[in-house]
């Protein structure tokens, strides 16, 4: 079955910092992988995707994510932390089906100080 | 960019009543539109999928007769809670997606208070 891990439940950074929230994933055959932000009380924003291709992604808001095949990991970055970005974010995997169904990791809460 | 509306955004009932919620696809046609359920800082559970036109396909665990899916035309699907409890209070989140492109859109999400 796929599935996808966020071994974080908080990330702190600095504003001006780089920042990075984590995450790995578990999937039969070609992972599609995504990243998505919730701010409080709100939906999901979508902000990247991994399909195919290259194996850097750059998505909304300056944000870009890693896909290592080797390390099976999915890493979500951005060069420069904003205040605004603080919020939750999620990673997902399809699943095997044809549905489009995501499968979710558990969420970072990203908090970037002044 | 494509736009999925819920609706309400928030509602707060009763014990015992029934609350709709909908989820309506704005500028596209949705076959197969997911209900997710959100406890606060938690991650999304998938509820069940719904199928324009037929039943919906429900996740395990989940109660089909608490939580009743229609999806009757290709932009809306609504999320009927029957007979809520404190317990059903949570923050519900539905996706949709585009029948052509096959991208996925979330709606703004609906805020559940059962009294």
């Amino acid at each position: 079955a796929q599935s996808v891990a966020q071994p974080e439940d908080q990330v702190n950074v600095a504003e001006g910092n780089p920042l990075t929230v984590k995450c790995t994933y578990s999937v039969s055959g070609n992972p599609y992988l995504f990243w998505y932000v919730q701010y409080p009380n709100r939906g999901l924003q979508f902000l990247l995707k991994y399909i195919t291709g290259d194996n850097l992604v750059k998505g909304s808001y300056g944000f870009e994510a890693e896909f290592n095949k080797s390390q099976t990991s999915f890493h979500l970055k951005k060069p420069s932390a904003l205040v605004s970005d603080s919020a939750l974010y999620f990673c997902a995997v399809r699943d095997g089906s044809n549905t489009g169904k995501l499968i979710f990791g558990q969420g970072t809460t990203l908090q970037v100080k002044p | 960019g494509a736009v999925v509306s819920q609706h309400p955004s928030r509602v707060i009932c009763k014990s015992g009543t029934s609350v709709k919620i909908e989820c309506r696809s704005l500028d596209f046609q949705a076959t197969t539109m997911f209900w997710y359920r959100q406890f606060p800082k938690q991650s999304l559970m998938l509820m069940a999928t719904s199928n324009e036109g037929s039943k919906a396909t429900y996740e395990q665990g989940v109660e089909k007769d608490k939580f009743l899916i229609n999806h009757a035309s290709l932009t809306l699907s609504t999320l009927t809670v029957t007979s809520a409890h404190p317990e059903d209070s949570s923050f519900y989140i539905c996706s949709a997606k585009d029948r052509v492109a096959g991208e996925l859109f979330f709606g703004e999400g609906s805020r559940l208070t059962v009294l």
